[in-house]
């Protein structure tokens, strides 16, 4: 079985600041792990994926994810937050390859 | 491409009646998925279909929960009868095949549904 955890519901962070959003996942098989971001009222769009390539992802908007096996970590950063990046992220994880498990998301908020 | 289409985008309705959302994939995709969100237990996988064929249908809720596809381009999550701890938002996703390590899942806008 496969689940993610997802640390903070809530992340606020300043314009220009670093933005850190924290995944843990739990998988019995080698994981597929993804990042996904949703503006209000719209659907999800995928930022990145990892897929047993290179441990270090990197996505779409700045965004970059590195896949830590020691930690069961796939951790989403971006050097430099901007308003635009206001929006709930989900970390999802795939044992199967066939069907996404979802976190339960984190809301950022970008104060400028 | 226009995208995943869902209709309607908002439903509100009484307990018991009978609800249907659909889903118009983007074309060319032979993939096709239903998720359920909500506060309480997050984004969930209800049934997903390839080239039409129902594959997994473990994440429907119950059997007041049914779902076809009857061709490549239309989808429908049927709920009959409705009850109030069915509102959610409910998404439709596409892609080019099942395998999510190889094949993205394009997201429809939703559809949230409110039974009172």
């Amino acid at each position: 079985a496969q689940s993610v955890t997802q640390l903070g519901s809530h992340v606020s962070v300043s314009e220009g600041a670093l933005v850190l959003l924290r995944c843990n996942y739990s998988s019995s098989v080698p994981p597929y792990l993804f990042w996904y971001v949703q503006y209000p009222n719209q659907g999800l769009q995928l930022l990145l994926k990892y897929t047993s390539a290179a441990t270090l992802v990197k996505g779409i908007n700045g965004f970059e994810a590195e896949f830590k096996k020691s930690e069961t970590s796939f951790h989403l950063t971006k050097p430099s937050a901007h308003m635009s990046d206001a929006a709930e992220y989900f970390c999802a994880v795939s044992g199967s390859a066939r069907q996404l498990t979802f976190g339960s998301g984190t809301q950022l908020t970008v104060l400028p | 491409d226009a995208g995943v289409i869902q209709s309607p985008r908002h439903e509100v309705t009484e307990m018991g009646q009978e609800v249907t959302l659909r889903c118009k994939p983007i074309s060319g995709h032979n993939s096709l998925f239903w998720y359920r969100q909500t506060m309480m237990r997050g984004l969930e996988l209800l049934i997903y279909f390839n080239n039409n064929v129902p594959i997994d249908d473990s994440g429907m809720p119950e059997d007041r929960f049914s779902a076809k596809m009857p061709n490549a381009s239309f989808s429908t999550l049927k709920i009959q009868p409705s009850e109030p701890r069915d509102s959610a938002v409910y998404f439709c996703a596409s892609s080019l095949g099942e395998w999510v390590s190889s094949y993205e899942q394009y997201f429809g806008p939703g559809t949230r549904l409110t039974v009172t």
